[in-house]
């Protein structure tokens, strides 16, 4: 079993739609979570950090549940821009990186 | 401008011919590491440094080296490549006391081996 899991999609909505991506992971020792955001051949930036409480970023909302070690990516009122492959990143300890597979995610007009 | 640098972008070699990737960065950040990106499998670290003269193994070390003899530079070694090392590799860093665990990429170097 992968470490970090995801729903490696595509993803094809509407502009407009509402569209939540999920992410597992298996460590219960893991310490901080991420989502980051990769365009087709270009290299990933991060969307955003995902803390306890959940946040959110204008159209983008992060919640974490440490309990079911699930974490989750809501974007709303999609927009062309948003088309890229999500990636959820996770840090076991110290600068242990592990990043999932991705979500590709395709916005259509 | 704040980058990540990486070199080449894209190189074709043979089984067995020694490369080096380089990687230098300009925020005086003291975490680097190397990443390989295949299809179906995300990004899996390959080694990583928390400074000069420190450096450590990520999930998938073999057949790969790296040094860090200077804050910016963390040079990726095949010292005998092989075809399975056909990857795109992305070399990143970070400041060490950051609390956004952001990293910065560079814009990635697309091996193939013949």
């Amino acid at each position: 079993r992968k470490e970090v899991e995801q729903d490696p999609g595509p993803f094809n909505v509407p502009e407009g739609a509402t569209v939540a991506f999920n992410c597992t992971y298996s460590n219960s020792a893991s310490q901080s979570f991420f989502w980051y955001r990769q365009d087709c051949r270009k290299e990933p930036k991060l969307l955003m950090s995902v803390y306890s409480s959940g946040n959110e970023d204008g159209r983008f909302t992060a919640q974490l549940n440490r309990a079911s070690q699930y974490i989750s990516l809501l974007i709303r009122d999609s927009k062309l821009s948003d088309s890229a492959t999500y990636l959820c990143v996770v840090n076991n300890y110290g600068q242990n990186f592990v990043f999932g597979p991705g979500t590709r995610l395709s916005v259509l007009p | 401008e704040a980058q990540v640098t990486q070199n080449p972008r894209y190189l074709i070699t043979v089984t067995g011919k020694k490369l080096t990737v380089t990687c230098s960065q300009n925020m005086n950040h003291e975490y680097m590491s190397w990443y390989r990106q295949d299809p179906g499998l995300g990004l899996r670290q390959i080694y990583y440094s928390m400074n000069v003269e420190v450096t450590d193994k990520g999930d998938v070390p073999e057949g790969y080296k790296v040094s860090r003899k200077e804050k910016r530079n963390f040079p990726l070694i095949l010292e005998s490549p092989s075809p399975n090392q056909t990857s795109l590799y992305f070399c990143a860093s970070m400041h060490a006391g950051s609390n956004t665990g952001e990293l910065f990429f560079g814009e990635g170097s697309r091996l193939t081996v013949l």
